[in-house]
């Protein structure tokens, strides 16, 4: 089955302790991206990748890193996590083609306490 | 950069009644502009998708509308079901390949039965 996974789907932590969440396709997409969604503010994006190695800023990276070492994984990593980084987040993955829709993961539901 | 702006934020209709959001966009070179649905505790999905070449998309119960000169977009849902009860979101991309979309804040949907 086509998907993007997401893990966990929930996680708390204390303010300053580094955390990764997975995020993993089967689709071979080359394109994928992280999103935060907080109330009244939509979906933000945060970082994206068009390919492997190949990462850029959305727009708002602060705080956040990734990395694509394989087209399949793109790891969102907080290395010094805040309250205000506490969020929904999903990363999502398209291929290329010109208005090629964008596959959601299920989410990932972050407070930094 | 884009900025898009989505209203209402939340609408309420009676079953079989129709729904209309609309969003206006600032940046003249986007070119494509899909619309997500998300139901209560699951990930965005496309659920129709139009480009710049075209003034209107229709796929069942649901179309969509847009004009450039003006910059802005609708969505229009007819016949509606309680099972179109969601938050739904407008975006605007370049479509450069980069799938830089730009969200709307979101429109929370609840159909009445």
């Amino acid at each position: 089955e086509a998907q993007v996974t997401q893990n966990p789907r929930y996680l708390i932590t204390v303010t300053g302790k580094k955390l990764t969440v997975t995020c993993s396709q089967n689709m071979n997409h080359e394109y994928m991206s992280w999103y935060r969604q907080d109330p009244g503010l939509g979906l933000r994006q945060i970082y994206y990748s068009m390919n492997v190695e190949v990462t850029d800023k959305g727009d708002v990276p602060e705080g956040y890193k990734v990395s694509r070492k394989e087209k399949r994984n793109f790891p969102l990593i907080l290395e010094s996590p805040s309250p205000n980084q506490t969020s929904l987040y999903f990363c999502a993955s398209s291929s290329r083609d010109r208005g090629s829709p964008l596959h959601f993961g299920n989410g990932t539901r972050l407070t930094v306490t | 950069g884009e900025n898009v702006e989505q209203h209402p934020s939340t609408l309420s209709v009676q079953e079989g009644d129709s729904a209309v959001i609309k969003c206006t966009y600032s940046d003249s070179a986007s070119n494509y502009f899909p619309w997500y649905k998300q139901e209560l505790g699951k990930r965005p999905q496309l659920i129709i998708d139009i480009r710049s070449n075209v003034g209107e998309k229709k796929d069942q119960r649901i179309a969509v509308t847009l004009n450039k000169t003006a910059k802005h977009f609708s969505l229009h849902i007819t016949e509606t079901q309680p099972e179109d009860s969601a938050v739904y979101f407008c975006a605007a991309d370049m479509d450069t390949g980069r799938r830089a979309l730009t969200f709307g804040s979101g429109t929370r949907l609840q159909v009445q039965p």
